[in-house]
């Protein structure tokens, strides 16, 4: 099944912050994070291992509750450039399973 | 490095035709999938391999086939093409297995079928 993200669309000022939530109604072993530009192909930004790991890349951050199965990204200090559409991918504990996308959540910075 | 390459970029189809949707990468990579992707529905897994000669469903496989005859390319065909599966196809690889590691995403395929 399908990851859920929430919230479906947040619109910020440059500078703010914001936290974007998914979850999965199955164990999870992996939780993975891209970044959609309009118009271009998905970028990776990280991959979140089972064992509540937290990574950063600059100013974006995720962590990884593997007991509720969810995982949240937060985005500090919001540049213009972090607008896009943002997807989490989930991986199932079951082994043999490739990547499951969220339905994504659009972020519009605004100066 | 070209990394993933699809073609054709854009493509018109009538209901019916067939297609092949093409994808190489050239980064030694054993793991190739391919994804769909709708307005507001995020990305859907059509098919998946994990080496030449493999390959397994994913979500949504229903008219489409692939093979996996070298670990470059990764073609993906639609029969009897339906205005269902107009949508944007990305074809993706990566070096660790299926959901371990970074997908390297192709540019993607716009197929509109009317």
């Amino acid at each position: 099944q399908q990851p859920v993200q929430s919230p479906q669309a947040v619109i910020l000022r440059e500078g703010e912050d914001a936290v974007i939530n998914c979850s999965s109604s199955k164990a999870l072993y992996s939780v993975h994070w891209y970044r959609q530009k309009h118009g271009e192909a998905p970028v990776f930004l990280m991959i979140l291992l089972k064992g509540g790991e937290q990574k950063g890349h600059e100013k974006i951050s995720a962590s990884f509750n593997e007991k509720k199965q969810q995982s949240s990204l937060y985005l500090t200090a919001s540049q213009l450039s972090y607008s896009g559409t943002y997807f989490c991918g989930t991986r199932w504990r079951q082994a043999g399973t490739a990547l499951i996308f969220g339905k994504g959540t659009t972020l519009s910075v605004s100066s | 490095n070209a990394g993933v390459t699809q073609t054709p970029k854009f493509r018109i189809l009538k209901i019916g035709q067939s297609m092949t949707l093409q994808c190489t990468q050239d980064m030694n990579h054993n793991y190739m999938y391919w994804y769909r992707q709708d307005p507001g529905m995020g990305l859907k897994l059509i098919y998946y391999s994990v080496g030449a000669g493999i390959t397994d469903k994913g979500e949504v496989p229903n008219g489409y086939n692939v093979s996996r005859s070298t670990t470059e390319d990764f073609p993906l065909r639609l029969e009897l093409a339906a205005p269902s599966q107009t949508s944007v196809y990305f074809c993706a690889s990566s070096l660790q297995g299926p959901g371990t590691g970074e997908l390297f995403f192709g540019e993607g395929s716009r197929l509109t079928v009317l």
